[in-house]
This record gives C-alpha cells, structure tokens and sequence, in this order.
C-alpha cells in the first residue's frame, strides 16, 4: 500500500532563510503524482507544488521547489527566504492515477513550520 | 472562476444523528474527493466521485455515504454519528482521476459530536 512520511513533526526557521522538509514514499506504482500542501490555522489545504513520476526536472513555484530524488523515493520541499507568513502546517501527498481504483491522495502526518522573525 | 466551497462551515451534532456536507466543485471539473482531517492527523480518503459515479472508496464504514450530481457538486451524508467522527471534512475537485491531474480543495467543514 501507498505511504507517506514526514519525519519532522516540527521545523524552526528563521525569516528570510531557506529550509527543507522532508518527504519519503513508497508505492510498487510507475505512475503516480508527488504534492504539497499548505494549510494554515484557518484549515483550508492550499496546494503549493506537484512533481509527476515521470518529470525528469524538479519542480518550482516561486519561492518553493521539490527536490525529487526517484531512486530514494523522496520528495522534499524547500522554501526559500522564509517569510512570516509561511507558518503552517505542510503536508505531502501522493496520488497513483489508477482511473479504476479512484486517484486517491494519500498524505503524510505533516510537518508544523514555524517562521521566526 | 469560482474555487471550490463547502457548506456549512461549522456544524454540531449529537451522537446517533445524521448529517449531510455540500460541496460545490471548481468551474469545469468534473471529480470530487472528501476527506476526513482528525485534530493533529494528515487527512484520510473517505471516496471519491467521477462523473456521478463513485470511483474508489477508503477504509470507511458504509454509514459514510454520497452522492455527485450532474453539475458536479458533491455531498457527504454521515449516518449514526460516532464521537470520532468530529473531525475537519475537506472536499477536493479535479479535472480528471488521473496522478497529474492537481487536486484543488475547499475550506472545509468542521464537524463536531457531542
């Protein structure tokens, strides 16, 4: 079965500064889609990034990139110049595009980043 | 173009009730997921409905039911509540049921048992 694991239940940054959080999963898929997710205090889950199974670049939003490594089945997100407003819970999610079983997102417990000024 | 919503926003309920979530998808999909979010957790795939029909189902009892009209707005009924049924329920809409296909979500609607 398809999971997901956020090792860091909580991150520390200071504003302006760059920071990683990490993200491994596993599935026997070929195919399959790699997202991030925001969701502030308010709950609404605000989507931030996606990296396909078969990109071969890593993706980039702005000041968010996925570092994308296939071989170790991991999918970090790194936020450059943290800003205050980055604060929030993150979540990743994946999602196996079987059109029968229902493309399902399966996400991770999540990381809680706080933005120190 | 009109992002996803849900209605209502907060809800209360006692224990053996009934309750029914609305979702309205974003302008020109034509899937929707629900999810349930329990305080501290990721979020749990409830179903997911694709063109009216459902198409995938998580490890959630049949009393958690649903429903997808022609316009594509969704609802999930909850029957006999359990306390642990108090949780975040998120609503999701897609173009498609593909891997590539960006799930947007709605703010949610927080459901509390009593």
């Amino acid at each position: 079965a398809q999971k997901i694991t956020q090792t860091q239940p909580g991150m520390f940054v200071q504003e302006k500064e760059a920071v990683t959080l990490d993200c491994t999963y596993d599935t026997s898929d070929q195919s399959y889609g790699l997202f991030w997710y925001k969701q502030p205090s308010s709950g609404e889950m605000i989507f931030l990034i996606y990296q396909g199974s078969y990109d071969e670049q890593n993706a980039t939003e702005g000041r968010y990139s996925l570092n994308f490594q296939k071989a170790r089945k991991s999918a970090n997100l790194v936020i450059s110049a943290s800003q205050l407003g980055d604060s929030a819970m993150y979540f990743c999610a994946m999602r196996e595009g079987h059109v029968n079983r229902g493309s399902r997102l399966t996400f991770g417990e999540g990381t809680q980043l706080t933005v120190n000024p | 173009e009109t992002g996803v919503t849900q209605s209502p926003t907060h809800l209360i309920k006692t224990r053996g009730q009934q309750v029914t979530l609305r979702c309205s998808s974003q302008s020109g999909h034509n899937t929707v997921s629900w999810y349930q979010q329990a305080l501290g957790q990721g979020p749990q795939f409830i179903f997911q409905y694709y063109r009216e029909e459902e198409n995938g189902r998580g490890n959630f009892p049949p009393r958690f039911s649903g429903l997808q009209f022609p316009n594509y707005s969704s609802e999930l009924n909850v029957n006999a509540l359990e306390l642990d049924d108090s949780a975040l329920y998120l609503c999701a809409s897609s173009t498609g049921t593909r891997a590539y296909n960006e799930q947007f979500f709605g703010p949610g609607t927080r459901l509390t048992v009593l």
